[in-house]
This record gives structure tokens, sequence and C-alpha cells, in this order.
């Protein structure tokens, strides 16, 4: 089955300083993983995916994300954070052959001055 | 705007009322999705349509009822709601290359709907 969890509701962090979100998944099959990004009052937005290519996978506005098979993680990473960075951010793991994505409880990121 | 667009962007409406939340993709994608996102839940999968044809639906009560006239429409017909459906409700929309949509979506910016 598949299962996708967020490891911090909220994270904390100065501007100019790195961000590291936490997801680990689960998954019986070679998932597609992705970061979505939510602003408030505003939909979501596709940060990056991964879809069993490269395992380092580059997103928008300077964000990255590592899949690690053997920890079963898909962590968010960037080297600097703007105070614009300030948003939700979801994990979500797919369900081959269905339309379903699982998606994770979401993590609040807050950027301090 | 994301290339999907959701009106109304607000709606409150009383518990006997009928409304309808409308959803317009124009990127050309043939799938299209209502989500609903409550407070501290993940986000809920209702409905799925493919080519206009509703593929997943994911034991959603019948009061809400959607309709898909074309692959640039989706519309979510509510009826007889109880307070508990207040939520954001989302659209999205994605191409279905026959890997059912595995490569993203693209998200509305939702109707925030308040039943009192």
């Amino acid at each position: 089955a598949q299962s996708v969890t967020q490891l911090d509701s909220h994270v904390s962090v100065s501007e100019g300083t790195p961000v590291l979100l936490r997801c680990n998944y689960s998954s019986s099959y070679s998932p597609s993983l992705f970061w979505y990004v939510q602003h408030p009052n505003k939909g979501l937005q596709l940060l990056l995916k991964y879809t069993s290519a490269a395992t380092l996978v580059k997103g928008i506005n300077g964000f990255e994300a590592e899949f690690k098979k053997s920890e079963t993680s898909f962590h968010l990473t960037k080297p600097s954070a703007h105070m614009s960075d300030a948003a939700e951010y979801f994990c979500v793991v797919s369900i081959p052959g269905t339309y379903k994505y699982i998606f994770g409880t979401g993590t609040r990121l807050k950027v301090l001055a | 705007e994301t290339g999907v667009t959701q009106t109304p962007r607000h709606l409150v409406m009383g518990m006997t009322n009928k409304k309808s939340l409308k959803c317009e993709q124009h990127l050309g994608h043939n799938a299209m999705y209502w989500y609903k996102q409550s407070a501290k839940k993940p986000l809920e999968l209702m409905f799925v349509y493919s080519l206009e044809e509703r593929v997943e639906n994911n034991s959603v009560p019948s009061r809400f009822s959607p309709e898909c006239p074309n692959s640039s429409h989706l519309f979510l017909h509510l009826h007889t709601l109880q307070p508990e459906d207040s939520a954001l409700y989302l659209c999205a929309s994605s191409q279905d290359n026959g890997d059912r949509g595995q490569g993203g979506y693209t998200f509305g910016s939702g109707t925030r709907l308040t039943v009192v």
C-alpha cells in the first residue's frame, strides 16, 4: 500500500539559511513522487516531480529533492530561504495505474527576517 | 492565474440551498479532478474525469454531483449540504497520456465554501 509521511508539521528558518522539509513514503511499486507548494488563499503549485529518472530532481524557485530508495525518503531542500518561500508544502505519492495521489498532511514553512 | 480558473472564490450557502462550483482549464488537458481540502486533513480526491467520462468516484455523498460537459469545464453541483462540508474545494487538471495523470496536476486557486 502507498502512504506518505511528512515528518514535521511546522518548520521555521531564518532568511538566507537552508531549508529541509522531510518526507518518507511507502510504496509497493516504483512510485512517482511530487512536492507541491500552497501559498495562503491559493491553489497548489507543482514544485518538482520524480518519475524514475534522475534521483536528484531540480524544481522551480531553487528547490530540489533527492529520491533515496534505501531510505524511502524524498526530502525537499533549498540552499537559502527567501521570505516568499513561506507557505505550506505537500509531499505526494502517486498510485501507479490509477488517477489517485496520496497527499501528506503538509509542512508549514515559516521564514524569519 | 495558473491556467485553471475556479469560480466563485468564496461561497456561503445555507443547508437547503443549491449552488454550483465552476472550473475551467485553458491548458488543453484531458483530465480534470475535484479535491476537498479540510483543515488538518490530507487532500481528499472526490471525482476524476478523463476524456469527459467519470473514472473515479471516491465514495462521495450524493449531495455532491459533478458534471463535465467538455474537456475544458468541470462543475460541482451542491445541494442539501452539511456544515462539515465546509472546506476549500480545489479543481485540478492534467494531461492523461495513458499514464492516468501521473505527470502531475495543475491546480486552481479553489473555492472556499462555508455551509451555515
